[in-house]
């Protein structure tokens, strides 16, 4: 099983408003990713957790905030978000070297 | 750095056409590398992944081989579907005990028409 399963599907926020996707993988993972990912282009890395710890930020602005609260699940919070952040946001997970498997996506829109 | 360039789209053919998507790589270690599709309203799936010099990865009727010595890795199948509309992305992995750090190329968008 590959699975990566990420809720909501689809999300429509204000400028205001604070929000939080969600990310479950059982597949024994230790590392798991978020991505965000505007139209027809590839994905951007956002932020990497190994082994529950945060272990890479791409210069990510504060208003998106990660969690790992176990090695199953992550979530990503969002708060004071820009019409800009409109995107599909990606999560993966992958043993900590190996190849990464992608969820659906959440695709997020602010108003 | 570490890049990854692979052919632009739109790419349209018609179906039972053959496919080629170039994909070429910089590297300073020994990456593995990766395909990966996505379909209209999707995430990504792996759609192949090779890890070292002459593996052939394959899945689905698609192939391709890590050539270290012209750095590529293209894609072909023999013959396409209309199913196999969607956008194709060649990757890098450059691993690390911090997670594997993936290097995208831009994308090739594939049409197939009935």
């Amino acid at each position: 099983d590959t699975e990566v399963t990420q809720t909501p599907k689809h999300l429509v926020m204000g400028m205001t408003n604070k929000k939080s996707l969600k990310c479950e993988q059982h597949m024994g993972h230790r590392a798991m990713y978020w991505y965000k990912q505007k139209a027809k282009k590839p994905p951007e890395l956002m932020f990497v957790y190994s082994y529950e710890k945060l272990s890479i930020n791409e210069s990510v602005p504060s208003r998106f905030s990660p969690e790992c609260p176990n090695s199953s699940l992550l979530n990503l919070h969002l708060h004071a978000l820009q019409p800009e952040d409109s995107a599909l946001y990606l999560c993966a997970s992958s043993q900590v070297v190996d190849t990464q498997y992608f969820g659906p996506g959440t695709r997020l829109t602010v108003l | 750095g570490d890049s990854v360039t692979q052919m632009e789209g739109p790419v349209t053919l018609s179906e039972e056409a053959f496919l080629t998507i170039n994909c070429t790589y910089t590297a300073t270690g020994y990456p593995s590398l990766f395909w990966y599709v996505q379909y209209p309203g999707e995430g990504l799936q792996l759609l192949l992944k090779a890890t070292k010099a002459d593996d052939k990865g394959s899945n689905k009727g698609f192939e391709a081989t890590y050539r270290k010595e012209t750095t590529s890795f293209h894609l072909e199948k023999g013959s396409v579907q209309v199913s196999d509309s969607a956008v194709y992305f060649c990757a890098l992995s450059v691993g690390s005990n911090q997670g594997g750090k993936l290097i995208f190329g831009q994308g090739t968008e594939l049409s197939v028409k009935p």
